[in-house]
């Protein structure tokens, strides 16, 4: 079982929509991170949390950590939002702070 | 400032052959990555770094190898490479302060035939 998974695994939303993409993990952590990877392009880090929510923009990212869970929060969804959304986690045990756990990515199409 | 650079962005490759992706990051950061991106795979860690001179194994180490000799650069080398090399590879380093940020460079696209 992988130890960061995402769901859903696709999204297909229309322009407007308010999406969620959700990241649950099986591990201790100290830091969960959002990123974002347009088609054929770069990877970008949207968020990094330790504790409660962040805002940039139309995206706001939100962790519990007592259920191990994260969402990401897209308002007033853009076909420019449609990406592969991954979520990554630093696992706080010795020696793995160093490294990112990675989801395998929900990928997002937001139509017009 | 041109953040986390790649070379080369594309490359075809014979079974066999060798070769070496460069990486270069001008932010000064100690933690570098090298990584693979497969189709539902996600993104595996090959080899990563945690300051000049230094180098350790990732997930999938099997078939690379890597070197930092200075601390901008962090070099991935496939000394035979394999059809299932055929990848995306995506090189990062990582602002450890209060921020805690992986910056990515904008990936090799190799194809081992």
């Amino acid at each position: 079982k992988n130890e960061v998974e995402q769901s859903p695994q696709n999204l297909t939303a229309q322009e407007g929509e308010f999406i969620t993409i959700n990241c649950s993990y099986s591990v201790g952590i100290s830091a969960l991170h959002w990123l974002q990877q347009h088609p054929g392009g770069g990877i970008v880090s949207l968020f990094m949390l330790s504790s409660g929510k962040k805002k940039h923009g139309r995206l706001i990212a939100t962790i519990n950590i007592q259920e191990k869970h994260s969402s990401l929060h897209i308002t007033a969804s853009h076909p420019r939002d449609s990406a592969v959304y991954i979520c990554a986690v630093t696992k706080n045990s010795g020696g793995s702070n160093y490294k990112l756990t990675f989801g395998k990515g929900t990928l997002l199409t937001v139509n017009p | 400032n041109a953040g986390v650079t790649q070379t080369p962005k594309f490359r075809v490759l014979k079974t066999g052959q060798s070769m070496t992706l460069l990486c270069a990051q001008d932010m000064n950061h100690e933690y570098m990555y090298w990584y693979r991106q497969d189709p539902g795979m996600g993104l595996r860690l090959i080899h990563y770094s945690v300051g000049e001179g230094t180098t350790a194994k990732g997930e999938v180490p099997d078939g690379y190898n890597v070197s930092r000799l200075k601390k901008q650069n962090f070099l991935l080398g496939l000394e035979s490479a394999a059809p299932s090399q055929t990848s995306v590879y995506f090189c990062a380093s990582r602002d450890y302060g209060t921020a805690d940020t992986q910056y990515f460079g904008p990936g090799t696209r190799l194809t081992v035939l």
